[in-house]
């Protein structure tokens, strides 16, 4: 089993709609839980960290459930500039690993 | 905007060049990390220094030779390159925090886009 897993996608969604996707992890003692934004052909950027009682930046909403292990990352009100692969990170015994990313499309 | 560089951003070797991929952090950390991303694959870890000493090697071939001659600078010398090693490879770096724990926060540079013909 693949340490994080995620749907590869592409959600294909119109400007002003909102998007979800999950993240599987496999490692139950995971202790930190990130989302990174990776634009096509260019580097891994923090979008946010997830923290167990869920937290919000903006638009952008993400969760934790350790009981059936994955995060969820929301996006509200999407824009074009919303449109790339988002990375899903965890950490477990010191490591990062990361998931293959879920592409997200916003169309005009 | 970044504070991570890294040189080039495109790169076409052969199987028999030898070549160096170049790496600066300007963010005053002390940990750097190389990273080896291909298509539709998560991120692969290849090197890891602390402190100028490398941490892991994650069981990379030894045509990948890293060197780190301080906290600020990353090489990834390259040669007798496959065919399938041709990626995405990402410099990264972070900060070792009090007591050995590493922040898990990764800042990369823009990536070198490797062709092996």
């Amino acid at each position: 089993r693949k340490e994080v897993e995620q749907d590869p996608g592409p959600f294909n969604v119109p400007e002003g709609a909102t998007v979800a996707f999950n993240c599987t992890y496999s490692n139950s003692a995971s202790q930190s839980f990130f989302w990174y934004r990776q634009d096509c052909r260019k580097e891994p950027k923090l979008l946010m960290s997830v923290y167990s009682s869920g937290n919000e930046d903006g638009r952008f909403t993400a969760q934790l459930n350790r009981a059936s292990q994955y995060i969820s990352l929301l996006i509200r009100d999407s824009k074009l500039s919303d449109s790339a692969t988002y990375l899903c990170v965890v950490m477990g015994d010191y490591k990062l690993s990361f998931g293959a990313g879920t592409t997200v499309t916003v169309r005009a | 905007e970044t504070g991570v560089t890294q040189t080039p951003r495109h790169l076409v070797m052969g199987m028999t060049n030898k070549k160096s991929l170049k790496c600066e952090q300007h963010l005053g950390h002390n940990a750097m990390y190389w990273y080896k991303q291909s298509a539709k694959k998560p991120l692969e870890l290849m090197f890891v220094y602390n402190f100028k000493e490398q941490t892991e090697n994650n069981s990379v071939p030894s045509r990948f030779s890293p060197e780190c001659p301080n906290s600020s600078h990353l090489f990834l010398h390259l040669h007798t390159l496959q065919p399938e090693d041709s990626a995405l490879y990402l410099c990264a770096s972070s900060q070792v925090v009090t007591g050995g724990s590493r922040d898990e926060k990764l800042f990369f540079g823009s990536g070198t886009q490797l062709s092996v013909l």
